[in-house]
């Protein structure tokens, strides 16, 4: 079975402080990794993704994520927070095993940062 | 992303009445999907369609039905609206990358309220 946790319901942070929001992930075989966000009123649009290689991805707005095997996990972060950032994120996971390729998310994290 | 459309974007409705919800697509893409996303309950598939004649249920598929017109075109319809049905509804597309990562593309959403 494929899964996605995201632990904490919501992250405030500071702007200009770092921020990481967590993000665990089950699978039967290796895992593509996605990390989207969510503006109010707006689709979901795609930030990184991790598939295989240096395990630090490097994605949009300043965001990375790092792959961690042995703790299955996929953490997104950001040295410096903006207001802007303010958003809902959303973790989800492939088993690139699957032949079916749907992805699996998990609940969302909301993600305040305060000026 | 202006490349995945849904219309209409908000729809007031009563219960027992039959609703559909269409997306297209100018990404050429084979694959596309319907979500719909609750607080506090993140993305759940209803249905996807691999190609226009393969279409599969997802998670949550109960009273609901989709209709694969033509490779740009992926309806969802409800038969006969109920309360509980009240969501936020994505459509999203995929194609095979061919690393695999299947990374997904999301139209805006619909916002659906049935009374």
């Amino acid at each position: 079975a494929q899964s996605v946790a995201q632990p904490e319901d919501q992250v405030n942070v500071a702007e200009g402080n770092p921020l990481t929001v967590k993000c665990t992930y089950s699978v039967s075989g290796n895992p593509y990794l996605f990390w989207y966000v969510q503006y109010p009123n707006r689709g979901l649009q795609f930030l990184l993704k991790y598939i295989t290689g240096d395990n630090l991805v490097k994605g949009s707005y300043g965001f990375e994520a790092e792959f961690n095997k042995s703790q299955t996990s996929f953490h997104l972060k950001k040295p410096s927070a903006l207001v802007s950032d303010s958003a809902l994120y959303f973790c989800a996971v492939r088993d690139r095993g699957s032949t079916l390729g749907r992805l699996y998310f998990g609940r969302g994290t909301q993600l305040t940062v305060w000026p | 992303d202006a490349d995945v459309t849904q219309t209409p974007r908000n729809r007031i409705t009563k219960t027992g009445k039959r609703i559909m919800l269409e997306c297209s697509q100018t990404k050429g893409h084979d694959r596309m999907y319907w979500y719909r996303q609750d607080p506090g309950l993140g993305l759940q598939l209803i249905y996807y369609s691999f190609d226009v004649k393969d279409i599969n249920k997802g998670e949550i598929s109960d009273g609901y039905s989709v209709s694969r017109q033509a490779q740009a075109k992926f309806s969802l319809s409800l038969e006969s609206a109920i309360p509980n049905q009240t969501a936020l509804y994505f459509c999203a597309t995929s194609d095979p990358d061919p690393r695999g990562s299947n990374e997904q593309f999301f139209g805006p959403g619909t916002r659906l309220t049935v009374l």
